[in-house]
């Protein structure tokens, strides 16, 4: 059963505007949330994470906005551009424990 | 942040077979993981690689399917033992100091006939 649900596997947006990128988990005991982007014949890297005692962190064109009560989380990128399209993986931990990851979205900026 | 290398970084395998992967690191880390990536799914962990002892396999990974070393602080492997169409994934090895701060490499894709 999947922890961490990313529900929608791409997404298509005009350059210049906001991509937002959903997910959802299910163990309320998980405490840490993080964003990690991947581009072809690479490794995730590391975007942005939350804690949960906050229900928002900003970095740049980035923000992370984090609703304990529905257990979602979504990622914000604004404005868009060419260098963003990409898969984006959502995860979660609970403490120390393991990170568990969602499937990915597949981001496409359009020119 | 590591610089991270994997070899290879592809291949194609004939069934029954074995393949190793290597993961090097450039400066010494703490911990070290193996995930797996099969397609269309999310990155799925296959054991945390210790050194100086046995790796630590999670929950449908076994040792004598998934054989891990890790032989000092900057390199591991693993071995996919055996293996079936269904291996065919990718491979990623990570590493971090913390457990929230995980680095991965660039990934080998296997490929299984």
């Amino acid at each position: 059963d999947q922890q961490v649900k990313q529900n929608s596997p791409s997404l298509s947006v005009q350059e210049g505007r906001i991509s937002i990128l959903n997910c959802d988990y299910t163990n309320s005991m998980f405490d840490y949330f993080l964003w990690y982007k991947k581009y072809p014949a690479e490794g995730p890297t590391f975007l942005i994470s939350i804690s949960s005692i906050k229900d928002k962190n900003e970095d740049g064109r980035f923000t992370v906005f984090l609703n304990k009560s529905a257990k979602h989380l979504s990622l914000h990128i604004v404005p868009s551009q060419p260098g963003d399209s990409a898969v984006y993986f959502c995860a979660a931990s609970e403490g120390d424990d393991k990170i568990i990851f969602g499937k990915g979205t597949r981001l496409h900026i359009l020119p | 942040s590591a610089v991270i290398s994997q070899k290879p970084s592809r291949d194609i395998c004939q069934r029954g077979t074995s393949l190793t992967i290597q993961c090097q690191v450039d400066s010494q880390v703490t911990m070290m993981f193996w995930y797996r990536q099969q397609p269309g799914q999310s990155l799925t962990l296959i054991a945390t690689a210790n050194q100086g002892s046995e790796a630590t396999y999670e929950s449908g990974f076994v040792i004598d399917k998934f054989p891990i070393s890790r032989p000092n602080l900057t390199f591991s492997t693993l071995t996919v033992s055996n293996m079936s169409p269904e291996d065919s994934s990718i491979y990623l090895c990570s590493v971090a100091s913390l457990v929230h701060e995980q680095f991965f490499g660039p990934g080998t894709r296997l490929t299984v006939l």
